[in-house]
C-alpha cells in the first residue's frame, strides 16, 4: 500500500530557531502533498497545500512567511518552521494520495515539535 | 459555512457493537471519508462512502445518507485496541477535506 514518510518523529528546540520537517511519498508519486497541524484533543487543521514545482497554497491565517514549504521533487516535500516559538508546539502531520481526487489521504506519522 | 458535526466522546464495553455519528453541512459533496487515529499517531484510512447504503469491511461498516447529510461508523464486536478517535471528513466540491472534530471511543472491559 502507499507509504507515506515523515522526518523526524519528534523534536525539541529553542525560541528562535527554525525546524525542518520531511515528508516522503515511498512507493508512490505525489504531486500535492498537504500540511495539517493539530493542537492536543482538537482536530486537524489543514495549513497548506504543497504543489510539486510550484508554490504551496496556504490557508487563511497560516502565515507563508513562517512555515516555509518546498516541494521539489514528487516524491519529497518539506516544512520548514521558522523562528519557533512556544506556540507553535504542536503535532504536524504531513499527507498526500496515491490516486484521484476521491482517493483516500495517506498520512505520515506525524512530527512531535516542542518549542522551550 | 461548513460544518461536520459528531460527538465529543462515547464509551463502550469491550465485546459490544457501537455506533458514532457524524452529521455534515458542505459545498457540494465528493465523499465521506472515516479515519481512525489513536492517540499520539496519525490518522489511519477505515472507509469512503459515496453512495447511500451500507459499506462493510471485516468488524467496521460505514453508513450514508446524502439526502440527509448524515453518515455513521458502526463498529462490532468491540476490543480494546479500537480505543481511537474516530475522525468524519467530507469531500467537497473542490474536493477540499472538511474535517469533523473527531469522536473519543473509549473501551470498558
Amino acid at each position: 500500500g502507499a507509504v507515506v514518510s515523515q522526518h523526524p518523529s519528534w523534536v525539541i528546540c529553542k525560541s528562535g530557531t527554525s525546524v525542518k520537517i520531511e515528508c516522503r511519498s515511498l512507493d508512490f508519486q505525489a504531486t500535492t502533498m498537504f500540511w495539517y497541524r493539530q493542537f492536543p484533543k482538537q482536530s486537524l487543521m489543514l495549513m497548506a497545500t504543497s504543489n510539486e514545482g510550484s508554490k504551496a497554497t496556504y490557508e487563511q491565517g497560516v502565515e507563508k512567511d513562517k512555515f516555509l514549504i518546498n516541494h521539489a521533487s514528487l516524491t519529497l516535500s518539506t516544512l520548514t518552521v521558522t523562528s519557533a516559538h512556544p506556540e507553535d508546539s504542536s503535532f504536524y502531520i504531513c499527507s498526500a494520495r496515491s490516486g484521484s481526487e476521491n482517493s483516500p489521504l495517506h498520512f505520515g506519522n506525524g512530527t512531535r515539535l516542542t518549542v522551550t | 459555512g461548513q460544518n461536520i458535526d459528531q460527538p465529543t466522546e462515547m464509551t463502550a464495553t469491550e465485546g459490544a457493537i457501537v455506533q458514532i455519528n457524524c452529521t455534515y453541512q458542505t459545498s457540494g459533496f465528493n465523499g465521506l471519508f472515516w479515519y481512525q487515529q489513536h492517540a499520539g499517531e496519525a490518522p489511519t484510512f477505515l472507509s469512503y462512502n459515496v453512495l447511500d447504503g451500507l459499506e462493510e469491511k471485516g468488524r467496521f461498516s460505514s453508513f450514508l445518507s446524502r439526502s440527509k447529510g448524515y453518515s455513521y461508523l458502526l463498529l462490532k464486536e468491540l476490543q480494546m485496541k479500537d480505543s481511537a478517535s474516530y475522525l468524519c471528513a467530507v469531500s467537497d466540491s473542490n474536493y477540499q477535506l472538511i474535517w469533523g472534530a473527531g469522536t473519543k471511543l473509549i473501551i470498558k472491559p
